[in-house]
């Protein structure tokens, strides 16, 4: 059983329709969620790191929030160049504080 | 400020073949890593690096060697490559915020 699950795998939105993605995890502490953005051909980049349920966090046209057993991605009023894959991982607490676990991403497309 | 840089970018090889793929960081972080990512896997830790000379294995180990003589350099060494570590394998920083940072990704292919 996959320890960070994302969930749609593809989304497609017309740009300014606002919608989520989602990041269910299953460890038994959580120790740090974190969000990515991968471009085609490029390395994961950066975007939010939440530790605690109730905690969000924003970057221009994205939300970041964290419960118990899930994270949502809420992008507002998307725009073209938010197409990408979105990745999520997990730093589980017990475990290396060096290792995440990631989600197998979601692909979001906006249409012009 | 370049980060972090990989080469090559890309790396077409012959099962048997020994081939290295090399990372090199900017900031100095003592953390990195070694990922490789693939369809319905995702990114999986293959080895990672607390300091000069400290290194460990990861999830997916087999077949891959590493090292870490100077801080800012991190290879990876395929020893006898196989197909099926063609793949796209990034390098990452860890911050002290233990936030991680992703190199460009080195894609290789081993026929």
């Amino acid at each position: 059983e996959d320890q960070v699950t994302q969930s749609p795998e593809a989304l497609r939105l017309q740009e300014g329709e606002s919608s989520s993605l989602n990041c269910s995890y299953t460890v038994s502490g959580l120790r740090g969620l974190f969000w990515y953005r991968q471009d085609p051909g490029k390395g994961p980049e950066f975007l939010f790191t939440l530790y605690s349920a109730g905690e969000e966090k924003e970057k221009e046209r994205l939300k970041a929030t964290l419960t118990k057993k899930e994270s949502f991605l809420h992008i507002t009023a998307p725009k073209p160049e938010d197409s990408a894959t979105y990745l999520c991982a997990v730093r589980e607490s017990g475990g290396s504080n060096y290792k995440l676990t990631f989600g197998k991403g979601t692909l979001l497309t906006v249409n012009p | 400020d370049a980060g972090i840089t990989q080469s090559p970018r890309y790396k077409i090889t012959e099962t048997g073949r020994q081939v290295t793929l090399m990372c090199h960081q900017t900031w100095s972080h003592s953390y990195m890593f070694w990922y490789r990512q693939d369809l319905g896997h995702g990114l999986r830790l293959i080895y990672y690096s607390a300091a000069a000379d400290i290194t460990d294995k990861g999830e997916v180990p087999d077949g891959y060697v590493v090292s870490r003589s100077k801080t800012e350099n991190f290879p990876l060494t395929l020893e006898s490559a196989t197909r099926s570590q063609t793949s796209v394998y990034f390098c990452a920083t860890r911050d002290r915020f233990r936030e991680q940072y992703f190199g460009p990704g080195t894609r290789l292919t081993v026929t």
